[in-house]
């Protein structure tokens, strides 16, 4: 057990939709991370967030938001939603970023019909 | 940008036989090496890291060597077992993002 929480483990919906995957980071970590895991991309970082704040952003769509609350958890938000949307998505957190050790959640799968 | 390729897989092997995944890397300076392991129905733990050329990282049995040299971060066993069975990533850090290698499955048959 990695200490990373994500809700909820799966999800199904239907193109068009609008979804919310929520993160809670390891006690005491500032730093959180969103990655995506699909069969034909493999897996891609989307964005980081430090104490709240966006710190870096890697290959996330229009249609993708995220954001960190003052409790340290973190929700991404996937609107307008395709069927290649359809993917793991991870969330990780690290104590503050550079050069330190990234612990991965188990992960919310998720389906568009 | 940086990238990461690692040898085709899946990977069967039998148990106690010796494990060796190949991984490559380009970068443009010198970021840390990970090697991160994906058991079924499971999220991501890291298995072992070296931060700069020559470190060795290892972890239950699991060997790599930081070979800034030949840009490899190969991935060692000498006696694998049926638990070993997973995807196997090899990654490494560029400006606080994870960039991964596409993933080697690994099965051990006992």
């Amino acid at each position: 057990d990695s200490g990373v929480t994500q809700t909820p483990k799966h999800l199904i919906t239907a193109t068009g939709q609008r979804v919310t995957l929520r993160c809670s980071p390891r006690s005491g970590d500032l730093s959180v991370y969103w990655y995506q895991q699909s069969l034909d991309q493999g897996l891609q970082f989307l964005i980081q967030y430090y104490n709240g704040e966006e710190r870096a952003k890697g290959n996330i769509l229009e249609r993708f938001s995220a954001q960190q609350f003052p409790d340290l958890h973190s929700e991404l938000n996937l609107s307008s939603l395709e069927l290649g949307d359809s993917a793991l998505y991870f969330c990780a957190s690290s104590v503050a970023g550079l050069q330190e050790t990234q612990y991965f959640g188990p992960g919310t799968r998720l389906l568009v019909l | 940008g940086d990238s990461v390729t690692q040898m085709e897989g899946p990977v069967t092997l039998s148990e106690e036989a010796f494990l060796t995944i190949n991984c490559t890397y380009t970068a443009t300076g010198y970021p840390s090496l990970f090697w991160y392991v994906q058991y079924p129905g499971e999220g991501l733990q890291l298995l072992l890291k070296a931060t700069k050329a020559d470190d060795k990282g290892s972890n239950k049995g699991f060997e790599a060597t930081y070979r800034k040299e030949t840009t490899s971060f190969h991935l060692e066993k000498g006696s694998v077992q049926v638990s070993d069975s997973a995807v196997y990533f090899c990654a490494l850090e560029d400006s606080q993002k994870l960039v991964f290698g596409q993933g080697t499955r690994l099965t051990i048959n006992p």
